[in-house]
């Protein structure tokens, strides 16, 4: 299995800010995923973080609004540009293990914004 | 278009008893169904994984069964704990986007004393 670590792990932050989250895996792998869970709902996915190119964004979700890095196999950022209310959420990160065909996620961080 | 479907959408049980946790979806084409437990303010942690040709998978006092034609998946938890206390998330995978997942809404499970 992968041991996932995120930083920080919650955060309040003031409207208009930004606020970047880290991501490190302990063991290298090919996908990585970032996604967001509202309070109360599921998990979404927000995009695929790809190693060396440009991040995969699902519908909905923009560069813009959440720059996303890679720049290795074991650790990605994810940033919340010009916050609102409405991005207060949990972020989490994830990996897919080939071998055991599953996804493990990072804790989250639980992130307000006023 | 693809769906999870779960229900009860929450479940309250005294601790000892046994619950069914029930999990509908319209995924296609199916490559996986994973159940997977959160406890609250943590990530999501897998608790099973069946493909196509598996209809039951246990975890301990966890066990998943799928009926692939109905297109149904359930997990009981037996002998409930109080750590068993968290959300309960049915998710499946299409095999032509393996990585990508659709979530059900999952199911809140309070176990009281």
């Amino acid at each position: 299995s992968a041991v996932i670590s995120q930083k920080p792990s919650r955060d309040i932050c003031q409207r208009g800010t930004s606020l970047t989250i880290q991501c490190q895996v302990d063991s290298q792998v090919t996908m990585m995923f970032w996604y967001r869970q509202q309070p109360g709902q599921s998990l979404t996915l927000i995009a695929t973080a790809n190693q060396g190119s440009e991040a995969t964004y699902e519908s909905g979700f923009v560069i813009d609004k959440f720059p996303i890095s890679r720049p290795n196999l074991t650790f990605s950022t994810l940033t919340v540009s010009n916050m609102s209310p409405e991005d207060s959420s949990i972020y989490l990160c994830s990996v897919e293990s080939r071998s055991s065909d599953t996804q493990y996620f990072g804790p989250g961080t639980r992130l307000t914004v006023l | 278009k693809n769906q999870v479907e779960q229900s009860p959408q929450s479940l309250i049980i005294l601790e000892g008893k046994n619950c069914t946790l029930q999990c509908n979806y319209t995924v296609s084409p199916f490559s996986n169904l994973r159940w997977y437990k959160q406890d609250t303010g943590r990530g999501p942690v897998s608790l099973t994984i069946m493909t196509f040709s598996e209809n039951t998978k246990s975890n301990g006092r966890y066990t998943a069964t799928l009926d692939a034609d109905t297109k149904q998946s359930s997990l009981h938890i037996t002998a409930s704990q109080l750590s068993d206390s968290a959300s309960y998330i049915c998710v499946v995978s299409a095999r032509d986007s393996s990585y990508k997942l659709i979530f059900g809404s999952g199911t809140r499970l309070l176990v009281r004393p």
